[in-house]
């Protein structure tokens, strides 16, 4: 079946650096891969969208990668602020289905 | 303001009764979902409606059912509810077409006690 892992259910992260967060997928071949930032008591907000085409999708300072031999999405915040701090999801997009989220990797930017 | 919003906010409510949350998105979208999120914060598809096709996640109860008066709105009705049903539902929509990205509301909170 189509799996989803986001690498840790938390990250800490001093404010400043660099967080890296990472989306995997198994058993299936998406054409686009979405990302988005949940805060808490709100819904989803979408960030990015890659296409399987795309080695790099840049938004001021998010980063995004999506290679698909390794079947794997990397997220960056460059110069991270406490303000990021949130709940990030990834959703591997087959296009015509709805979309299937990872658990989310919870960020902390810590002043 | 365009969005998607849903009511109520907080619904708390006692095993064994029907209950319904209502969703409006007024962004002219083609296509309207509910997700449910769990105390671990998972995230799972329940339906998606685009005025012709309905798609059911398949471990989605019978209890559960969606109803859609006009293509800006997406209601979901439960019945007989369970203590199990408590969770946050999600109403979101899109444009049709893959790879849109999706809308969400800001959730409704289930509480059966």
């Amino acid at each position: 079946s189509q799996k989803i892992e986001q690498n840790s259910e938390a990250l800490n992260i001093q404010e400043g650096k660099t967080a890296t967060l990472t989306c995997n997928y198994t058993n299936y071949s998406p054409a686009y891969l979405q990302w988005y930032r949940q805060d808490p008591g709100r819904g989803p907000v979408f960030l990015l969208l890659i296409r399987e085409n795309e080695k790099e999708k840049r938004k001021e300072r998010l980063k995004v990668t999506f290679d698909t031999t390794l079947k794997q999405s990397l997220f960056h915040i460059t110069a991270s602020q406490p303000a990021d701090s949130a709940t990030y999801l990834c959703a591997p997009d087959l296009e015509y289905t709805p979309l299937v989220f990872g658990k989310g990797t919870r960020l902390s930017v810590i002043a | 303001d365009t969005a998607v919003s849903q009511t109520p906010k907080y619904l708390v409510t006692q095993m064994g009764n029907d209950k319904s949350i209502k969703c409006e998105q007024n962004l002219g979208h083609d296509t309207m979902y509910w997700y449910k999120q769990d105390s671990k914060k998972f995230l799972k598809i329940m339906f998606s409606y685009n005025n012709k096709e309905l798609i059911i996640n398949e471990t989605v109860p019978n209890r559960f059912s969606p109803k859609s008066p006009d293509k800006a709105h997406l209601n979901l009705h439960i019945n007989s509810l369970e203590l199990g049903d408590s969770a946050v539902y999600f109403c979101a929509s899109s444009a049709t077409g893959g790879n849109s990205p999706l809308h969400f509301g800001n959730g409704t909170r289930l509480t059966v006690t």
